[in-house]
């Protein structure tokens, strides 16, 4: 089955450490984005890449960092400059970026102690 | 700047009534306009799109939308709800063309509560 998978579900680090989140997808997509959902606030774009070694800031990009070294793949960095970084993450891709809808991973729940 | 703005952030209905969803967007020119389901604890999945033509357009699990240019909207609607319906639904637009062609604007969420 196509789709796309996020990994891992449920993630816990500690303040000031580095973390990455993982996404893939085998829907031959060309274009991939992260979002961050936080409660009552919808979701809000960190990057995204419409074609592999290309990336764009979102709305909110900072302390955050991707790449973008495969189709399949589009990794995001927590970094420790991400000043609330606790929230659910969802990666996306859409076959396009004119018109197509975008598909969504399962989502990664990121909890910072 | 585009916005998107869905007028209540939580719907409770019983079972086997029917149920709008209202959105409402800022932009005038020509757009994408997208409902979105969330499950709790989940990703999104889409119920329907309205990139061109009809401006009713039909969805999965038996929802509607109608694309109001004049008035910006695009309310979501089911003649009759199940308890199965219970989850979060966003409205999404984007620009067919200009400089934000490659990102979706969300609405902040509407909770709807299917009550027995």
């Amino acid at each position: 089955d196509g789709g796309i998978t996020q990994s891992p579900k449920y993630l816990f680090r500690k303040e000031g450490q580095n973390v990455t989140l993982s996404c893939e997808q085998n829907l031959n997509h060309d274009a991939m984005y992260w979002y961050r959902q936080d409660p009552g606030q919808g979701l809000r774009l960190i990057y995204y890449s419409q074609i592999v070694n290309d990336f764009q800031k979102g709305d909110i990009a900072e302390g955050y960092s991707v790449s973008r070294e495969k189709k399949e793949s589009f990794p995001l960095t927590v970094t420790s400059a991400q000043k609330n970084p606790t929230a659910f993450y969802l990666c996306a891709s859409s076959l396009g970026t004119g018109g197509y809808e975008q598909f969504f991973g399962p989502g990664t729940r990121l909890t910072v102690l | 700047a585009q916005s998107v703005t869905q007028l209540d952030s939580q719907v409770p209905v019983f079972e086997e009534a029917p149920v709008e969803l209202r959105c409402n967007y800022s932009s005038s020119v020509s757009v994408y306009l997208f409902w979105y389901v969330q499950y709790p604890n989940q990703g999104l999945q889409l119920l329907l799109k309205y990139l061109s033509g009809s401006t009713l357009v039909k969805g999965i699990n038996g929802f509607e939308a109608e694309f109001n240019k004049s008035q910006t909207s695009f309310h979501l609607r089911k003649p009759s709800v199940h308890i199965s319906d219970t989850a979060e639904y966003f409205c999404a637009v984007r620009y067919r063309s200009g400089g934000s062609n490659y990102k979706l604007t969300f609405g902040k969420g509407t909770l709807l509560t299917v009550n027995p």
